[in-house]
């Protein structure tokens, strides 16, 4: 069973950068099938795509955040990563990392999240 | 404001339907069947339940289902049941510049 877990500080302070890490199980990030993604979720509001990347390296950003946002994978450790740069209170959010199938473009496997919280 | 536009809330009395609407533009929704559906219950994991506008993942229940019309896709739940509650999110492919967007949500109330 395919398992994906968030890791990462809870608290970053303004205009500082956010880094996450997806750890992934029972699969392969290098599966030529899917891509790996990030969604945000701020407090009680909806989901936002923030990007995805490809195990070649093929990365695809949401355009709002595109100026700010790395995306990277490490097939050696079968993780992902995303930094956001620059962060605000904006930015506080619950952050899913997420497996998106590539023939049918759906976020099928889903990690638990995690909550980010920008705050001095 | 989400790229996708969904009502907020929609409700129904257990044992009814409730139909959930997601409206985009010929650039997602109406220009690719990569509509999909997600359920999410408070402080868990969103859950894909419809992909491909209509088709439902294995262990998804049947009372799920989903269809599109132009720009406009829905996700109908029918005989409603209490564990149904929960906010639905549409997601759908969009174009290169945009990729992969997401409705605002809905609740869903059981009565």
């Amino acid at each position: 069973q395919l398992q994906l877990q968030e890791s990462g500080p809870g608290l970053v302070k303004p205009s500082e950068t956010l880094s996450l890490t997806c750890t992934v199980s029972g699969g392969s990030v290098s599966s030529s099938s899917y891509y790996w993604g990030w969604i945000r979720q701020p407090p009680g509001k909806g989901l936002e795509w923030i990007g995805s990347i490809y195990y070649s390296e093929n990365t695809y950003y949401n355009p709002s955040l595109k100026s700010r946002v790395t995306i990277s994978v490490d097939t050696s450790k079968n993780q992902f990563s995303l930094k956001l740069s620059s962060v605000t209170a904006a930015d506080t959010a619950v952050y899913y990392c997420a497996r998106l199938k590539m023939a049918t473009s759906d976020f099928d496997y889903w990690g638990q999240g995690t909550l980010v919280t920008v705050s001095s | 404001q989400s790229a996708l536009t969904q009502p907020p809330s929609a409700s129904g009395s257990p044992g009814q339907s409730v139909t959930i609407s997601c409206t985009g533009t010929s650039s997602d929704v109406g220009g690719y069947n990569y509509v999909s559906w997600y359920q999410q219950h408070p402080g868990k994991a969103p859950k894909l339940m419809i992909y491909e506008v209509s088709k439902r993942p294995s262990g998804v229940p049947d009372r799920f289902s989903g269809s599109k019309s132009g720009n406009t896709a829905s996700l109908t739940v029918s005989g409603l049941q209490a564990e149904d509650e929960a906010d639905y999110y549409c997601s759908s492919y969009a174009d290169s510049n945009n990729f992969w967007v997401f409705g605002g949500g809905t609740k869903v109330t059981v009565l």
